[in-house]
């Protein structure tokens, strides 16, 4: 089965913190995405990525960051952390850019920015 | 702008009974539509995937229709037990390929005894 890890499932950090949410998959996809979400609002898309050293800009990327330097790494950065920052983190991969292929979800990080 | 919409409103049925779910989008022709569970604090799990030429989808006790004309997917699940119950999340590619899913924001379904 294809496993999805994010390295923390809680996280809580101080205002103007750096914070590094960590995510591996183990089953070589090529890509690679992180959301967010928040009730009421549902998955937004952060960043994603189609290869390595690749990064696209998904639908909220103000904040946050990324980095692929392998192919089965994805981290999301946020370099000064605020409140507003606070939510639930998901990252999930998938096979191909078809559109056809399912998407594997971690587990998710709940992050709390004090 | 592009717009899923996904009924918010918590839908509870009794066992044994059908649970059908709505899926509206606006502003797109999608080449396909998937369905994700998600249960509390855990990420979303796939569960079905629809093409556009294909009007019907089954899988055990679920169904998926897509219907183009109307923008809109109903998923179905038969014979629903209290283990059914969950959030369930309709997700397209607003953009025309590379799998990039934007997501709704999901109906809340209770099964009760």
């Amino acid at each position: 089965d294809v496993k999805v890890t994010q390295s923390s499932r809680y996280l809580v950090k101080r205002t103007g913190e750096k914070v590094f949410l960590e995510c591996v998959q183990d089953m070589d996809h090529e890509n690679m995405f992180w959301y967010r979400q928040d009730p009421g609002l549902g998955l937004r898309l952060i960043y994603f990525s189609y290869d390595v050293k690749m990064k696209e800009k998904g639908d909220i990327p103000e904040g946050y960051s990324v980095s692929r330097e392998k192919k089965e790494r994805f981290s999301l950065i946020l370099e000064s952390a605020s409140t507003n920052q606070t939510s639930m983190y998901l990252c999930a991969s998938s096979n191909d850019r078809s559109g056809l292929s399912e998407a594997f979800f971690g587990q998710g990080t709940r992050l709390t920015v004090v | 702008s592009q717009k899923i919409e996904q009924n918010s409103e918590a839908l509870n049925i009794q066992e044994g009974k059908t649970a059908t779910l709505t899926c509206n989008y606006t502003n797109y022709s999608p080449a396909y539509l998937q369905w994700y569970r998600q249960d509390p604090g855990r990420g979303p799990v796939f569960l079905l995937l629809i093409r556009e030429n294909e009007k019907e989808k089954r899988k055990e006790r679920l169904k998926v229709t897509f219907d183009t004309t109307l923008k809109q997917s109903l998923f179905h699940i038969t014979a629903s037990q209290p283990a059914d119950s969950a959030t369930y999340l309709c997700a397209l590619d607003l953009t025309g390929g590379g799998n990039k899913l934007t997501f709704g924001t999901g109906t809340q379904l209770k099964v009760e005894l």
